[in-house]
């Protein structure tokens, strides 16, 4: 079945620790994106990419670091100095051209121990 | 700078009535895209229905239809025989262009209640 896998489901960070939340969609997708949402704040951008081997920074990027290597693959890494990592984490993709359809993952619940 | 807005926080219905979800958004563009994702407590998130705003005609999915206002920049979302399985958050998204990211409004917390 074609769709979008993030793995872990729930993940925990140390003090100091980074971590990489896996995202793969196997929809032949050009375009991808990390949201983080958080209670009553809705979703908010973090990194988005067009293309392979190139992204920019979402509203939120500070903190966090992408790559796109492969067409089919967006991991998110959460480093030491995003001080408030806590929350769901949630990857999209969507076809290139005009109003192209996001659609989502499952999400991957960060907890700081 | 694009902002979508929920007036509603939270809303209940009963079990086969109907609700309509409020949606604002502020654009300079002319052409874009709207949507209405649904958020179960499993998380996930759904999409519900997708208006092109070019089209002038309404968009529909079975029970779920909008009522999309251009000039008013207004895109509600009505639920028709409500259900149980309907309770969830509701999120309201614009974007400008495909391959942009969704900007979204903060949230609808629907409850279905039999």
């Amino acid at each position: 079945d074609g769709g979008i896998t993030q793995s872990p489901k729930y993940l925990f960070r140390k003090e100091g620790q980074n971590v990489t939340l896996s995202c793969e969609q196997n929809l032949n997708h050009d375009a991808m994106y990390w949201y983080r949402q958080d209670p009553g704040q809705g979703l908010r951008l973090i990194y988005y990419s067009q293309i392979v081997n190139d992204f920019q920074k979402g509203d939120i990027a500070e903190g966090y670091s992408v790559s796109r290597e492969k067409k089919e693959s967006f991991p998110l890494t959460v480093t030491s100095a995003q001080k408030n990592p806590t929350a769901f984490y949630l990857c999209a993709s969507s076809v290139s051209g005009p109003g192209g359809t996001q659609y989502f993952g499952p999400g991957t619940r960060l907890l700081v121990l | 700078a694009q902002t979508v807005t929920q007036s509603q926080p939270e809303m209940s219905v009963q079990e086969a009535e109907t609700v309509t979800l409020s949606c604002t958004y502020d654009t300079s563009e002319n052409n874009y895209y709207l949507f209405w994702y649904k958020q179960p407590p499993s998380r996930q998130m759904i999409l519900v229905i997708r208006q092109e705003a070019y089209k002038q005609q309404n968009a529909t999915e079975n029970r779920f239809s909008v009522n999309f206002q251009k000039a008013a920049k207004s895109f509600s979302l009505k639920i028709s025989d409500s259900q149980l399985g309907d309770t969830a958050m509701y999120f309201c998204a614009f974007t400008p262009s495909g391959n942009t990211p969704l900007v979204f409004g903060k949230g609808t917390r629907l409850s279905v209640i039999a």
